[in-house]
């Protein structure tokens, strides 16, 4: 079974601070999907951004941007430039190529910006 | 664009009752996906839907949990009889596509909380 480990329960930087979480994951497959989710205090899960394991490029969204290593199966999330409205939990999440279309999460990862 | 509708946002109720949870997937969705988030599991898939069939619903808790999508816009998870152990966020997803793995979008989640 595919596994998820967040290993930052909290953070917290400054405003315009860049910060960086990680993700690692353990599977067997060689095609999948992962994503990270964000939850701000109002509780709604907002996809911040996704990367196909078959692209070698990492993914960008505007100020987000992953740091994908599949030899070492990690995940890392980048967030530049810091805003106050980024203050949330942030979930990374896997999900298969083949089978189930399952949404397989870590334990989340608490970040505060700080004015 | 009005994204993945959930009702009641929260609910409180006392043990033994039923309880009914609704979800309205986005428009030309045609997978739709419930997760329970809780303190202790983390977010976990219950059980989604394909074109308003159950494809996967191994993460059911037990037969006092059941599902049904009658119609490509309306979906329910029922509860009966509720305990206090049910008390937790329960979230809507939806996404477009099965074998093309797209994203899946959450709504706001309901707050259950059985006394």
């Amino acid at each position: 079974a595919q596994t998820v480990t967040q290993s930052q329960p909290e953070m917290s930087v400054q405003e315009a601070e860049t910060v960086t979480l990680s993700c690692t994951y353990d599977t067997s497959e060689s095609n999948y999907y992962l994503f990270w989710y964000k939850q701000p205090p109002s509780r709604q899960m907002i996809l911040v951004i996704r990367q196909e394991a078959y692209k070698q490029q990492n993914a960008t969204e505007n100020r987000f941007s992953v740091n994908f290593q599949k030899a070492a199966k990690s995940f890392s999330l980048k967030i530049s430039d810091s805003q106050l409205g980024d203050t949330a939990m942030y979930f990374c999440a896997f999900m298969r190529e083949e089978g189930a279309q399952k949404l397989v999460f870590g334990q989340g990862t608490r970040l505060t910006i700080n004015p | 664009d009005a994204g993945v509708i959930q009702s009641p946002r929260h609910e409180v109720t006392e043990m033994g009752q039923e309880v009914t949870l609704r979800c309205k997937p986005i428009s030309g969705h045609n997978s739709l996906f419930w997760y329970r988030q809780t303190m202790m599991r983390g977010l976990e898939l219950l059980i989604y839907f394909n074109n308003n069939v159950p494809i996967d619903d191994s993460g059911m808790p037990e037969d006092r949990f059941s599902a049904k999508m009658p119609n490509a816009s309306f979906s329910t998870l029922k509860i009966q009889p509720s305990e206090p152990r049910d008390s937790a966020v329960y979230f809507c997803a939806s996404s477009f596509g099965d074998a093309s793995r797209e994203t899946q979008y959450f709504g706001p989640g309901t707050r259950l909380l059985v006394l």
